[in-house]
């Protein structure tokens, strides 16, 4: 069975500051990962995928996340948080062979001014 | 154009009535997802159905009945809601296993 577990359901950085959020899966075999944002009662939008290309990917908005499958993580980051960037995060992931999708259960992420 | 489309945006309906939220997609997706965004913010998959066929059907109480008329539609019909049924409803689609799309959510709200 596909499932992800984030680690930290709210976390809080200083605007500037490194964003981490903690993203680790657990499947038979490698999946596709992604991460997506949620703004405040708004929709969710893609901010980037892992589909077995490169292992770091770049995603909008200055994020990336790295694939690393020796530690089983998908972990998402940013160099310098922006007040914009506080918002709810989720870690998904889809089967391979498709019709299965799958999120985490979310981490809020507040910027300190 | 919208790639996936749900309505109602917003749903305010009284205990113990029943009601539909309608999802178009125009992608030529072959699968289609229903998921329950709670007071929490989990998200939590309800069903998919892929070429009208369900796939997943989550331990969902048996008041909830999707429907998929095409592979471009899948709506889901709500019997006897109850107040723990408020949440938002997302629908999404899907083509493969890395393209996925998603509604931009209903908000039911029951009174």
């Amino acid at each position: 069975a596909q499932s992800v577990t984030q680690l930290g359901s709210h976390v809080s950085v200083s605007e500037g500051a490194l964003v981490l959020l903690r993203c680790n899966y657990s499947s038979s075999v490698p999946p596709y990962l992604f991460w997506y944002v949620q703004y405040p009662n708004q929709g969710l939008q893609l901010l980037l995928k892992y589909t077995s290309a490169a292992t770091l990917v770049k995603g909008i908005n200055g994020f990336e996340a790295e694939f690393k499958k020796s530690e089983t993580s998908f972990h998402l980051t940013k160099p310098s948080a922006h007040m914009s960037d506080a918002a709810e995060y989720f870690c998904a992931v889809s089967k391979p062979t498709g019709n299965q999708f799958y999120f985490g259960t979310g981490t809020s992420l507040t910027v300190i001014p | 154009d919208t790639a996936v489309s749900q309505t109602p945006k917003y749903l305010v309906t009284q205990m113990g009535n029943d009601k539909s939220i309608k999802c178009e997609q125009n992608l030529g997706h072959d699968t289609m997802y229903w998921y329950k965004q709670d007071s929490k913010k989990f998200l939590k998959i309800m069903f998919s159905y892929n070429n009208k066929e369900l796939i997943i059907n989550e331990t969902v109480p048996n008041r909830f009945s999707p429907k998929s008329p095409d592979k471009a539609h899948l709506n889901l019909h709500i019997n006897s809601l109850e107040l723990g049924d408020s949440a938002v409803y997302f629908c999404a689609s899907s083509q493969g296993a890395t393209t996925f799309n998603f509604g931009s959510g209903t908000r039911l709200t029951v009174v």
